[in-house]
C-alpha cells in the first residue's frame, strides 16, 4: 500500500504569513508524530496523535504552532506569523499503534523568506 | 531528560570496506528501545536497525550489525561490504515506551562512501 504522504514538498513563504502543511498516515495507522528538522540537525519532536485527539503537544515550540487530525487521517500543522528561525524541513511519522514501528512521510521543506 | 549524542559529524569508507557509527544515550529507564535510521538526499527517513533493550543479543540485519553496551549506554551501528548506496546521513533514536512513543535523535553522522 502507500506510504505516509506529505504536501507540499516545498514551501517558501514571507515572514509574517500563516502556512499549513499537510500528512496523509499509512491507512490504518491510529498514532501520528510530527517532528521538525533544522538545518544539519537531527529530528525534534513536535506533536503525537492517537486517533484525533493529541495526548503530547510538548514539544511544539510557541502558540504560533498548531496541529489537528481528522478521525485517524489527515493532520494539518499550522504555523502562523511564521519567523526565519520557522525554517526547517517537517517530517510527519505514522505507526498502526504507538508501540510499532513509525514510518516516515518525504517531509515539507519550509522556507521563510 | 533523555538525550541521545553521535560525536562523528561526518565519516568516510572506502567501497566494500567496514565502518562503524558511534552513539551514545542518556537515560534513567531500564525498558527502551534503540534505532539507526537513514536518510538519504530525498529526506525519507528509512529504518536500519532496531534494537530492544531487555534482549542481550545484538541486532542484525545483513551487513548492518550493532553494539550494544547496556552500561555503557553506547549504540553503536557497523556497516560491513560497505556499497555506495549507503551514503547518507545515519541518526541513532531512542524511544521509551511510556505514553507517547516518541522518537528522540541525536544530530546524525553524515557517511560518505568512496569507489
Amino acid at each position: 500500500g502507500a506510504g505516509v504522504s506529505q504536501s507540499p514538498s516545498n514551501k517558501v513563504t514571507e515572514k509574517g504569513k500563516d502556512v499549513e502543511l499537510r500528512c496523509d498516515p499509512i491507512s490504518g495507522h491510529t498514532a501520528l508524530y510530527w517532528y521538525r528538522q533544522r538545518l544539519g540537525q537531527g529530528l525534534e519532536f513536535l506533536i503525537y496523535f492517537q486517533g484525533n485527539s493529541a495526548p503530547d503537544k510538548s514539544g511544539l515550540p510557541s502558540d504560533r504552532f498548531s496541529a489537528e487530525r481528522t478521525g485517524e487521517s489527515v493532520s494539518t500543522l499550522t504555523i502562523q506569523r511564521t519567523q526565519q528561525e520557522d525554517s526547517a524541513v517537517y517530517l510527519c511519522a505514522s505507526s498502526r499503534h504507538r508501540e510499532d514501528e513509525q514510518f516516515f512521510g518525504p517531509g515539507t521543506r519550509l522556507t521563510v523568506l | 531528560a533523555q538525550t541521545v549524542t553521535q560525536s562523528q559529524p561526518e565519516m568516510s569508507v572506502q567501497e566494500a570496506e567496514t565502518v562503524t557509527l558511534s552513539c551514545t544515550y542518556d537515560t534513567s529507564e531500564s525498558d527502551y528501545y534503540l534505532f539507526w535510521y537513514k536518510q538519504p538526499p530525498s529526506r525519507q527517513m528509512i529504518l536500519v536497525i532496531r534494537q530492544e533493550a531487555y534482549k542481550q543479543q545484538n541486532a542484525t540485519e545483513n551487513r548492518f550489525s550493532v553494539n550494544f553496551q547496556k552500561a555503557a549506554k553506547s549504540f553503536s551501528l557497523k556497516i560491513s561490504d560497505s556499497q555506495l548506496g549507503d551514503a547518507a546521513m545515519y541518526f541513532c533514536a531512542y524511544k521509551y515506551g511510556g505514553a507517547t512513543n516518541k522518537l528522540i535523535f541525536g544530530t546524525g553522522t553524515l557517511l560518505a562512501v568512496q569507489p
